[in-house]
């Protein structure tokens, strides 16, 4: 998974809570991404950061904000859980020519 | 939206057999990549091929690009139980800023 973790990898959450998936790298690649994947729907891009503190929103970004502050950490937040966000969460990192790395996943569920 | 979009949906073969797994595209692109990816684990890497490239192969992979029909096409030859998954393209369109639009993909399955 050339050096790109994510934790947690499961969590159960309720409703209306927070929630911060983290996505760590080794490799000192500039781009990162977080995705959402669902049945019926493949991978979707949520957020990514073209650098530290460098982001942007992707096709489904509402409810979720991300934090760069460092190269190797990319942080995915839910300010407020919604059983609509039960999904896989994958991060990934992209190198200069443009191949993408990605995590284990992060599955999550929202009661 | 650039989406790839795979097909078939579902393809079950038997060992031994080439698999092929189609993909079109709406808009010009800068490359066009292929993943793969087993159940329950993240999405891996098999092969980039760029928008002036017609053919690349890697192994028993074979991917080809038409760029006047919006379509690659993967080949994976004399299969294996173990190339069982999930296959996914993606067009990338711009430099390094332009994101990669997955399909829903293409579940392989083969049989021993």
């Amino acid at each position: 998974d050339a050096g790109i973790t994510q934790s947690p990898r499961h969590k159960v959450t309720e409703t209306g809570t927070p929630v911060t998936l983290r996505c760590h790298q080794t490799e000192n690649h500039r781009y990162m991404y977080w995705y959402r994947q669902d049945p019926g729907h493949g991978l979707r891009l949520i957020h990514y950061s073209y650098g530290v503190k460098d982001t942007d929103k992707g096709e489904v970004s509402d409810g979720y904000s991300v934090s760069r502050s460092k190269t190797e950490d990319f942080l995915l937040t839910l300010e407020s859980a919604t059983s609509s966000q039960t999904s896989v969460y994958f991060c990934a990192t992209q190198t200069g020519l443009y191949e993408q790395f990605f995590g284990p996943g992060t599955r999550l569920t929202v009661l | 939206s650039q989406q790839g979009e795979e097909d078939p949906q579902a393809l079950s073969i038997q060992e031994g057999e080439n698999a092929t797994m189609n993909c079109s595209y709406k808009t010009s692109i800068n490359n066009l990549q292929w993943y793969r990816q087993n159940s329950g684990r993240g999405l891996v890497h098999l092969i980039l091929i760029r928008s002036n490239e017609r053919e690349k192969h890697s192994g028993r992979l074979r991917v080809t690009l038409d760029t006047s029909k919006k379509s690659s096409s993967l080949l994976i030859t004399a299969s294996r139980a173990a190339d069982t998954a999930s296959y996914f393209c993606a067009p990338k369109t711009g430099g390094s800023q332009g994101n990669l639009i997955f399909g829903k993909g293409t579940k392989l399955s083969v049989k021993p």
